[in-house]
């Protein structure tokens, strides 16, 4: 089992571009989940996805920020235009769709927007 | 809202130690309970798990106890090793919903 796989694995970028992160669940599982570490803040749900369909999107911080699900194995998370706010450690997590299910996290991608 | 509470480190042991982090929540109805850890560079995993009151979830030599009349999941281990330190965080999984709630995490440093 391969696990969660995000990529890229580390980031940097200038403020203003535009920033796509990239994950793959775990095979299988249904529902997939973007978080965001910061120290200030901890960490923070920003969306999930069930079946491909976004469930709860209300973690997204403002119109910037935009995620997909085209199929089951693989989401994208963009960031447009990115400023140096948004630098943090990205988390892709999936689990099988159930309540008390564990999530499985990815190793995340390390953002940082100067 | 459901919110998780766990008590701020960091916390510095030595090897052999006893340790002891303190967890309690606020949810309405029955939540699932967990703890995960954060090992440097990496992304949480679950540690151990408990569904229901009084189960007992252990993993690893760690352990924690769902204790409702107290709202309190606290995670314990006999004997730390170096091995060990790394970032602890307590979640619940909102009754009937898939969505976890994280505390701030507590770093855990053991020393040799």
């Amino acid at each position: 089992d391969a696990g969660v796989i995000q990529s890229p694995r580390h980031e940097v970028t200038e403020m203003g571009q535009e920033v796509t992160l990239r994950c793959k669940p775990i095979s299988g599982h249904n529902s997939l989940f973007w978080y965001r570490q910061t120290m200030m803040r901890g960490l923070e749900l920003l969306i999930y996805f069930n079946n491909n369909v976004p469930i709860d999107d209300s973690g997204m911080p403002e119109d910037r920020f935009s995620a997909k699900m085209p199929n089951a194995s693989f989401s994208t998370l963009k960031i447009q235009p990115s400023e140096p706010r948004d630098s943090a450690v990205y988390f892709c997590a999936s689990s099988w769709r159930g309540f008390g299910e564990t999530q499985y996290f990815g190793p995340g991608t390390r953002l940082l927007v100067l | 809202g459901n919110s998780v509470t766990q008590m701020e480190g960091p916390v510095t042991l030595s090897e052999e130690a006893f340790l002891t982090i303190n967890c309690t929540y606020t949810a309405t109805g029955y939540p699932s309970l967990f703890w995960y850890v954060q090992y440097p560079g990496e992304g949480l995993q679950l540690l151990l798990k408990a569904t229901k009151a009084d189960d007992k979830g252990s993993n690893k030599g760690f352990e924690a106890t769902y204790r409702k009349e107290t709202t309190s999941f606290h995670l314990e281990k006999g004997s730390v090793q170096v091995s060990d330190s790394a970032v602890y965080f307590c979640a619940l999984s909102e009754g009937g919903s898939e969505k976890l709630v994280f505390g701030k995490g507590t770093k855990l440093t053991v020393n040799p």
